[in-house]
């Protein structure tokens, strides 16, 4: 089964500091994704990659930036953090472009800023 | 504008009963995939079902079936004889094939609870 890892479960941070959140998958995916989820919004894309070095934004971008130096590790960066980026944020991979292609999700980390 | 709409409440289901979950998509891509997850209360999303929109039979997936409806833009999701693990958030998604890369849009979910 493919695993996507997210480093922390919870995290509480403090508003201005750099936060990273790491994601890991270990089946050789091409695609990674970063959402967001929120109580009565869903899932909202904040950055997707499809290859090393390569990312796109999504629908949220703002406040946050993205790191893809190896395949299997896709980091999100909060550059300064505020108390609006409180939320559960989950990580995403895919095989590659295909339309029917899944995503497998993390287990998610609940990041609270103060 | 929102692409994926679930406007359902929060639903109470009877074990062993079926229930239906809607969701109305938007697009103006002739091809694209509809898909529901599941999240349970731990958090993780779990794959169910898939439907491409070319597909020309409802995708079934044991419990789990599709009923697409192209025309109306529809995808609901049907979960025959419920059982008290199905109770979790429930979310349709879309990937329109104008980005190309597989990215999924999704609702805001539907919550259904099991009850014995």
């Amino acid at each position: 089964d493919v695993k996507v890892t997210q480093s922390s479960r919870y995290l509480v941070k403090r508003t201005g500091e750099k936060v990273f959140l790491e994601c890991v998958q270990d089946m050789d995916h091409e695609n990674m994704f970063w959402y967001r989820q929120d109580p009565g919004l869903g899932l909202r894309l904040i950055y997707f990659s499809y290859d090393v070095k390569m990312k796109e934004k999504g629908d949220i971008p703002e406040g946050y930036s993205v790191s893809r130096e190896k395949k299997e590790r896709f980091s999100l960066i909060l550059e300064s953090a505020s108390t609006n980026q409180t939320s559960m944020y989950l990580c995403a991979s895919s095989r590659d472009r295909s339309g029917n292609e899944k995503l497998f999700f993390g287990s998610g980390t609940q990041l609270s800023v103060l | 504008a929102q692409k994926i709409t679930q406007t359902q409440p929060g639903m109470f289901v009877q074990e062993k009963e079926a229930v239906t979950l809607d969701c109305t998509y938007d697009t103006s891509d002739q091809s694209y995939g509809l898909f529901w997850y599941k999240q349970p209360s731990s958090g993780e999303m779990i794959f169910l079902i898939y439907q491409g929109s070319y597909d020309e039979q409802n995708a079934t997936e044991g419990r789990y079936s599709l009923n697409f409806q192209k025309a109306r833009k529809s995808a609901n999701l049907v979960i025959s004889a419920s059982q008290l693990g199905d109770s979790a958030m429930y979310f349709c998604a879309m990937r329109e094939d104008f980005y190309g890369n597989n990215r999924l849009a999704f609702g805001k979910g539907n919550q259904v609870v099991v009850i014995p």
